[in-house]
């Protein structure tokens, strides 16, 4: 078993609509959760960067962390074309006097105008 | 402010070579970690470099190796390149190597091996 679990898509919404993105994790020892987006032969970019379990907001996007079910969600509001990127999870434990990122596999997601 | 830079951007190696990437942290960050991403999945951490010293690793054979500058940039090379080894490789950089700022990425170099 992996230790983060992400639903690798395709996902396919119209504009306009919220979309819920999700990962699972097994290491009760991830203390930090970040959300990334990545376009095309481009990086991960930090879209959502949080710690303690509940919800934090940023515009159109929303990060939530559940750590009593080791559940992490992003949901975008009024998606829009230029949101159609892959979704990366990652969470980080500290190890070794230094913070591990392990990320998920990405959902693909094609927002659709 | 500049972020975190990569060279070369693409780079085409046989198998059995050798091969240097580069990456200049965002202004301001000094640690540095490499990660590789194949096709479809998440990036894979390879190793982390603080202070010029490796601080941490992955599960990369010893082909991998790597170095930080005193100015915090820092180098990755692999040796004996093998197919398997195409990926699209990425340096995240970070502030204050032992509390958990978020790191930040570099567009990557593709790496393709024939």
């Amino acid at each position: 078993q992996k230790e983060v679990e992400q639903d690798p898509g395709p996902l396919s919404v119209p504009e306009g609509a919220i979309v819920s993105l999700n990962c699972t994790y097994s290491n009760s020892a991830f203390q930090y959760f970040m959300w990334y987006r990545q376009y095309s032969r481009k990086g991960p970019e930090l879209l959502m960067y949080t710690y303690s379990s509940g919800n934090k907001e940023d515009g159109r996007f929303t990060a939530q962390v559940d750590k009593s079910s080791k559940y992490i969600s992003l949901f975008i509001r009024d998606s829009q074309p230029s949101d159609s990127a892959t979704y990366l999870c990652a969470m980080s434990e500290l190890a070794s006097g230094t913070y591990k990122y392990i990320f998920g596999t990405g959902t693909r997601l094609k927002v659709l105008a | 402010d500049a972020g975190v830079t990569q060279s070369p951007t693409h780079l085409i190696k046989t198998r059995g070579q050798q091969v240097t990437l580069r990456c200049s942290p965002k202004s301001g960050h000094d640690t540095v970690s490499w990660y590789q991403q194949a096709l479809g999945q998440g990036p894979q951490f390879i190793f982390q470099y603080y202070e010029e010293e490796e601080r941490q690793r992955g599960n990369f054979p010893d082909r991998f190796s790597g170095h930080q500058f005193p100015n915090y940039s820092s180098e990755l090379n692999v040796n004996a390149l093998l197919l398997g080894d195409s990926a699209l490789y990425l340096c995240a950089s970070s502030s204050t190597g032992y509390s958990n700022q978020p790191q930040h990425f570099g567009d990557g170099t593709r790496l393709s091996i024939l």
